[in-house]
């Protein structure tokens, strides 16, 4: 069965602090791993990482995919208030030589920034 | 550009009723997804549509049921509401299929008594 753990469930930080977030897959045919970023209502969009583009950055943000280890990470260097959320991992599990239309996403990490 | 746009914001249900969660977008996006989030649970994909007419069935489909009879509608309907079926519904849309971003909208959230 295709599943994607995140951890830690929870972190709390203070202003400044630099956090490392994990998540972990195990999917068929792989395709692409994507991080969004949810505040009170609807995710938003962060990154997708493929196997053709294993690191992306913006900002403080970066995220590296770890293909070998099945794995990213998500950096936030420098945290704000504004950062605090809930971080969603997905995955996006391919059939063949394609992608299917599912997205497998993990529990999510809710990153408290405290000033 | 208003996005991908949701109707009610919030409802409660007895149970047994029925009714349907209006979504829309405007960006002219192929592909349109129903997820629901479970308190402490990641995501999960309830039914998703390629086009107009064309649908199929995610992780939870049972109890819910979809249509799509034009690009920028996709409206999930529950029928025999359950007290299971309490929890925030999200609609999203993608240009290129869930490989790829999802522009979520703002979300419904049903309570079922």
């Amino acid at each position: 069965e295709d599943k994607v753990v995140q951890s830690p469930l929870s972190l709390v930080v203070h202003e400044g602090d630099t956090v490392t977030l994990n998540c972990s897959y195990e999917v068929t045919n792989f395709r692409s791993l994507l991080w969004y970023k949810q505040e009170k209502k609807a995710p938003t969009f962060l990154f997708m990482l493929t196997s053709s583009g294993i690191e992306k950055k913006s900002g403080r943000l970066s995220s590296i995919l770890d293909k070998k280890e099945l794995s990213s990470i998500l950096n936030i260097t420098a945290t704000q208030t504004g950062d605090s959320a809930i971080y969603l991992c997905a995955v996006n599990p391919g059939v063949g030589g394609g992608a299917t239309n599912k997205l497998i996403f993990g529990t999510g990490t809710l990153l408290a920034v405290q000033p | 550009n208003a996005g991908v746009t949701q109707t009610p914001k919030f409802r409660i249900l007895k149970i047994g009723q029925s009714m349907t969660l209006q979504c829309a977008q405007d960006m002219n996006h192929n592909y349109m997804y129903w997820y629901r989030q479970d308190p402490g649970m990641g995501l999960k994909l309830i039914y998703y549509s390629v086009g107009a007419g064309i649908t199929d069935k995610g992780e939870v489909p049972n109890g819910y049921n979809v249509s799509r009879s034009t690009t920028e509608d996709f409206p999930l309907r529950l029928e025999l509401a359950a007290p299971s079926q309490t929890s925030v519904y999200f609609c999203a849309s993608s240009y290129q299929g869930s490989a790829y971003e999802q522009y979520f909208g703002p979300g419904t959230r049903l309570t079922v008594t």
